[in-house]
């Protein structure tokens, strides 16, 4: 029983195109993630909620946009894509929005820009 | 700006030795430290954590933190093949919010 469950695995796209990823989680955690890994693995936070509402936005576009329907839901929307926006995509769940709290990570979505 | 450095690797250590991976950090202040290992095409999990100075051992993982010296480090001992993955550092500085390092790849050869 997949505990952090994002889709889709693979996302390839076209520049310009508009595209979501979804994620859910099954922990019964309060606080959600939306993390960048590029290709030289750097893992970099985007944004974080808590039990719905937003905490945590890094400098991040405004093509992007997180919608947290409920606590166990966060999906990432993604307008008018670029070819630097082709990464992995990690969602992640904790149980509270503390540095502390170990991060359940999905299993990524690989987006790649062409 | 806060930073989190590793160096990137390869590293590669036969198997049964330690493998020694370490970490620094930028700023003074951070609170807590965590190493989380990455296979190659899956997500990051945790494996450690520490908040104070010395020593924590889990099983054949230590890690060890000096904040005079602004280090991390993380040993593995008895290395096994099913160690390779890449090791990501990642610090708390007190912002509620995990800043990563890049992450050091490790191979250990049989």
């Amino acid at each position: 029983d997949t505990a952090v469950s994002q889709t889709p695995k693979y996302l390839v796209t076209q520049m310009g195109n508009d595209k979501s990823i979804k994620c859910e989680q099954n922990l019964g955690h309060d606080t959600m993630y939306w993390y960048k890994q590029d290709s030289k693995k750097f893992l970099k936070i985007m944004f974080s909620y808590n039990n719905k509402e937003l905490i945590i936005n890094e400098t991040v576009p405004n093509r992007f946009s997180p919608k947290s329907p409920d606590k166990a839901h966060l999906n990432l929307h993604i307008n008018s894509l670029e070819l630097g926006d082709s990464a992995v995509y990690f969602c992640a769940s904790s149980q509270e929005h503390r540095a502390n709290s170990p991060l359940h990570f999905g299993n990524g979505t690989r987006l790649t820009v062409t | 700006q806060k930073e989190v450095e590793q160096n990137s690797g390869p590293l590669s250590v036969p198997e049964g030795a330690i493998a020694s991976l370490n970490c620094t950090y930028s700023d003074r202040v951070s609170q807590s430290f965590f190493w989380y290992r990455q296979y190659s095409g899956k997500s990051p999990e945790l494996i450690m954590s520490i908040y104070s100075n010395g020593d924590k051992e889990d099983g054949r993982f230590t890690a060890q933190l000096n904040k005079a010296s602004q280090y991390v480090s993380l040993l593995i001992r008895d290395s096994q093949p099913s160690d390779s993955a890449t090791y990501l550092c990642a610090v708390n500085f007190g912002n509620e919010k995990l800043t990563f390092g890049t992450g050091t790849r490790l191979t250990i050869i049989p």
